[in-house]
C-alpha cells in the first residue's frame, strides 16, 4: 500500500464549479498535512497546510479526518487558472529527520 | 529575489556519460534536498544535506551522488545514468530540517539518449 494515495483524475470542471479532492494516508502516526500544487511541467509550490481544525485560504477549503486517515481540498468557483495538479502531501513519522511523501497527484482541468 | 536556481534546465546525456546537475539557494537555508520525478509520478526523496551533514535514502542508488560545497550550492552527480534515470530533478530547500515548507527550484528535465 502507498503511503500517500490520491486518486490521479482528471477531474474536468467547467470554471465556477466546485471540486473536491481526497487524499488516504497509511501512517496514523502522521503529523503535518499539505497540499502542493504543480502546474505541468513545473515545480511543485506549497497551497496550504493542513490543521485538524480544518482551514481556509480564499476559494481552497483543507479538511482533516485523523480517523479516517484522510485529507481533502475543496476548490470553490473555480477559475482556468486552477488547471494544475494537486499533491497531497504527508510528513514522516522518523525520529530526527521528517521527509515529505507526496502522492503521485490529481490533475484538475477547468474549462470555459 | 531569493529563490532556488537549478541549471540546466534541459541536460542530455548518453548512456553511461557521467552528468552533474547543479543547484543554488539564496535563502540562506540550512537543508538542501534532491528529488527525482518521472511523469505522472510522486516526487521521491534522493538524499538532503542538512547543512554538511549528508543523509541518503535507504532506497537511493550507488549511482546517484551529491556534494554540497558551501551553503549556496549542491551538486547532483549520476556516475553512469541508464535510461530508466531520465527525469525531472527538482532542488529544493527548507529553512530548518522539521521546517514545514520547502521551497522548489525549477528542475532540471533530464533526457538519457
Amino acid at each position: 500500500r502507498k503511503e500517500v494515495e490520491q486518486d490521479p483524475g482528471p477531474f474536468n470542471v467547467p470554471e465556477g464549479a466546485t471540486v473536491a479532492f481526497n487524499c488516504t494516508y497509511s501512517n496514523s502516526a502522521s503529523q503535518s498535512f499539505f497540499w502542493y500544487r504543480q502546474d505541468c511541467r513545473k515545480e511543485p509550490k506549497l497551497l496550504m497546510s493542513v490543521y485538524s481544525s480544518g482551514n481556509e485560504d480564499g476559494r481552497f477549503t483543507a479538511q482533516l479526518n485523523r480517523a479516517s486517515q484522510y485529507i481533502s481540498l475543496l476548490i470553490r468557483d473555480s477559475k482556468l487558472s486552477d488547471s494544475a495538479t494537486y499533491l497531497c502531501v504527508v510528513k514522516g513519522v522518523n525520529t530526527g529527520f521528517q521527509k515529505l511523501v507526496f502522492g503521485t497527484g490529481t490533475r484538475l482541468l477547468v474549462s470555459p | 529575489d531569493a529563490m532556488v536556481i537549478q541549471n540546466p534546465r534541459y541536460q542530455v546525456t548518453q548512456f553511461g556519460k557521467p552528468v552533474t546537475l547543479s543547484c543554488s539557494q539564496t535563502l540562506n537555508h540550512n537543508v538542501m534536498y534532491w528529488y527525482q520525478q518521472k511523469s505522472s509520478q510522486a516526487p521521491k526523496l534522493l538524499f538532503h544535506y542538512y547543512d554538511k551533514d549528508f543523509n541518503n535514502e535507504a532506497d537511493t542508488p550507488d549511482n546517484f551522488q551529491s556534494r554540497r560545497p558551501n551553503t549556496s550550492f549542491c551538486f547532483l552527480d549520476i556516475r553512469s545514468p541508464g535510461l530508466g534515470d531520465a527525469a525531472m530533478y527538482l532542488c529544493a530547500t527548507s529553512r530548518d530540517r522539521n521546517y514545514n515548507e520547502q521551497f522548489f527550484g525549477p528542475g532540471t528535465r533530464l533526457t538519457v539518449l
